[in-house]
């Protein structure tokens, strides 16, 4: 099916863990995102890429790692989790300013 | 840097009520202006978009108006339904600059009464 899959939907880590979660878009597009949604703070972006290869760091990435070697994965790794990242975690993709957003993960950290 | 502000929530009107949520922006340049939705338990959808000064983005009955002057996009539907009950966000981008990213306002939950 065409568009964009995040997994998993839910998942529960322990603090000090490492995690990925997935990103996957059937589209082609050259840009993908990842972005953290929290209450009172909207939606803040990690990380983004414009092409394979290509990635650079959005507004809150301490604590993330990205890597893009093909076009339609961005998989998201926290390193080491902490509890302040707990959060609900949009990936997306787009081209012309139109930007196409996963169902979501909910990521808690225990 | 780019920010977006909007007006906080949450917002409940009764069905066929005209409803406003007020976005304004700070950005140089002119960046594209759009306002995402999101229903529950969903990702965001594109609901509309302006791309250069005094466009009128609309979709759905939603309309907003860029405006250059006063930094702002306001989003405006003349009669709401239970069905727009949803978060809606307001967001920038600036691609004349090469980049793509979105930059968001906090979000505004609307809930419409029967």
């Amino acid at each position: 099916d065409a568009g964009i899959t995040q997994s998993p939907r839910y998942k529960i880590t322990e603090t000090g863990r490492q995690v990925t979660l997935m990103c996957h878009q059937t589209w082609s597009h050259s840009y993908m995102f990842w972005y953290r949604q929290d209450l009172g703070h909207g939606l803040r972006l990690i990380y983004y890429s414009a092409a394979a290869d290509i990635t650079d760091k959005g507004e809150v990435p301490d604590g993330y790692v990205v890597s893009r070697s093909k076009t339609e994965n961005f998989p998201l790794t926290l390193e080491s989790a902490t509890r302040s990242q707990t959060s609900v975690y949009f990936c997306a993709s787009g081209q012309f300013s139109e930007a196409f957003f996963g169902q979501g993960t909910r990521l808690t950290v225990v | 840097g780019d920010s977006v502000t909007q007006m906080e929530g949450p917002v409940t009107l009764s069905e066929e009520a005209f409803l406003t949520i007020n976005c304004t922006y700070t950005a140089t340049g002119y960046p594209s202006l759009f306002w995402y939705v999101q229903y529950p338990g969903e990702g965001l959808q594109l609901l509309l978009k302006a791309t250069k000064a005094d466009d009128k983005g609309s979709n759905k009955g939603f309309e907003a108006t860029y405006r250059k002057e006063t930094t702002s996009f306001h989003l405006e539907k003349g009669s709401v339904q239970v069905s727009d009950s949803a978060v809606y966000f307001c967001a920038l981008s600036r691609p004349n600059f090469g980049n793509e990213k979105l930059t968001f306002g906090t979000g505004t939950r609307l809930t419409i009464i029967p």
